[in-house]
Order: C-alpha cells, then structure tokens, then sequence
C-alpha cells in the first residue's frame, strides 16, 4: 500500500543551527502537506504544495516539492526554541478524496 | 473565532465501560475526520465522515463507531475499551473541495482506560 516515510525521526540541534526534514512517497503525490505538532499540542497545518520543484517559505521555513512529486523537505534556518515540535508530512491517500497518510514525523528539539 | 471543538479533553473510562467523545466545528465543513495518536506516533485515521457519507478504514477495529448527526458534530463512541485504546483522539475538518485538502484539527481529547 502508500507510504510516506520520513527522516530523521528525531533531530536535535542548537539554537542557531538549521534543520532539515525529509519526506519520500511510495507514489506520486498529486500534493503534500506539512504540519506542525507542538508538545502537548494537536497538528497545525503549515502549507501543501502543488506544483512539481515547488519551493514556498514562510519567513524562516523553507518548503520544497520535489520535480517527480514524490519527495519534500522542510528547512528551517536559525532555529530558535519556539521551533520545537513534531513536523509530519502528509500526502493524500490515493483512494479517498481529503483522506491523509501522515509520515512518522520529526521530532525537533532545540538546545538554547 | 471559527473553530475545531472537542469534549472532553480528558476522559478517564474503565476497562470494557462504553464511552463517547465528542467534536464539534464552526468552520461548516462538509468533512470531518477521527484520528487515533499514540505517544511519539503519528495521527491514524479510523473514519471519516463526507457530509453523511461515512468511511471506515479497513484497519479500524469494529469496537470504533462514530455518528454524525449534522454538519456540525460528530461523536467517536468505543463500545468497550481496551487498554490499548489509551491514546489522544483528534477531530479534524477539511472542506474537501477538489484540490483542498488542508485539515483542521481540535485540541484533542486525551483518552485513559483504567
């Protein structure tokens, strides 16, 4: 079935220091999500792409949509502490319209 | 302020007790969603309401049901709880136009059986 698999799983950095998550499909994405999970706290959708190569920021946070539409990555540069949180990717299951498949998500820890 | 409501937001429930949350929206999105989370894992989806059309997930265990008795509420009832259905329950909400799919989710409703 789908998959959509994301890497690393936790990530710890320093305050300051950039971060990168991956995200890779089984299959071609007609587009992909990423939210945001703060501790205690319930998934915040940040953006979707659409667009085959598509890159969109939102200040610090930079989102790309890879040209095969099977694979994202968001990088945040600068962390700072309120950075924290789980980022999911998450894709639409091919056989139901608005149904998601979440990636395991990248649990960020920032050290300040 | 359109929003994503749940209730309770804690819930503590005995071993095999039935119990019900529940999820209420203001955003009138015609689709509404339960997921289950466990610690460190990410949302997974039991079912999701189209309007009144409901979708089960095949993975969902039948001791999971849910109504919807309008556009505005949808209910999660566990017929018998199982220690294993400790675990966070998220609404969401999405408008399901062609092309949209962004959800919204509740704050969430954190589930004990004891």
């Amino acid at each position: 079935g789908q998959q959509v698999m994301q890497i690393p799983q936790y990530q710890h950095v320093q305050e300051g220091e950039d971060f990168t998550t991956y995200c890779n499909s089984s299959t071609t994405l007609s587009n992909i999500q990423w939210y945001k999970q703060r501790p205690g706290g319930h998934p915040v959708f940040l953006i979707q792409l659409v667009k085959s190569g598509e890159v969109k920021k939102q200040k610090r946070l930079t989102f790309q949509f890879g040209e095969a539409k099977k694979n994202s990555s968001l990088h945040i540069t600068a962390t700072q502490t309120t950075d924290v949180g789980t980022y999911f990717c998450a894709g639409p299951n091919g056989g139901s319209q608005g149904n998601l498949i979440f990636g395991k998500g990248t649990k960020l820890s920032v050290k300040p | 302020d359109a929003m994503v409501i749940q209730n309770p937001r804690y819930q503590v429930t005995q071993f095999g007790k039935p119990v019900t949350l529940s999820c209420s929206q203001t955003l009138n999105h015609n689709v509404m969603y339960w997921y289950q989370q466990k610690s460190s894992q990410a949302p997974k989806l039991l079912f999701h309401y189209y309007d009144k059309d409901f979708n089960n997930e095949a993975d969902t265990p039948d001791n999971f049901q849910s109504r919807r008795p309008n556009t505005s509420f949808c209910f999660l009832d566990i017929r018998s709880p199982g220690l294993g259905d400790a675990a966070m329950y998220l609404c969401a909400t999405s408008r399901g136009d062609r092309g949209v799919y962004e959800q919204y989710f509740g704050p969430g409703t954190r589930l004990t059986v004891t």
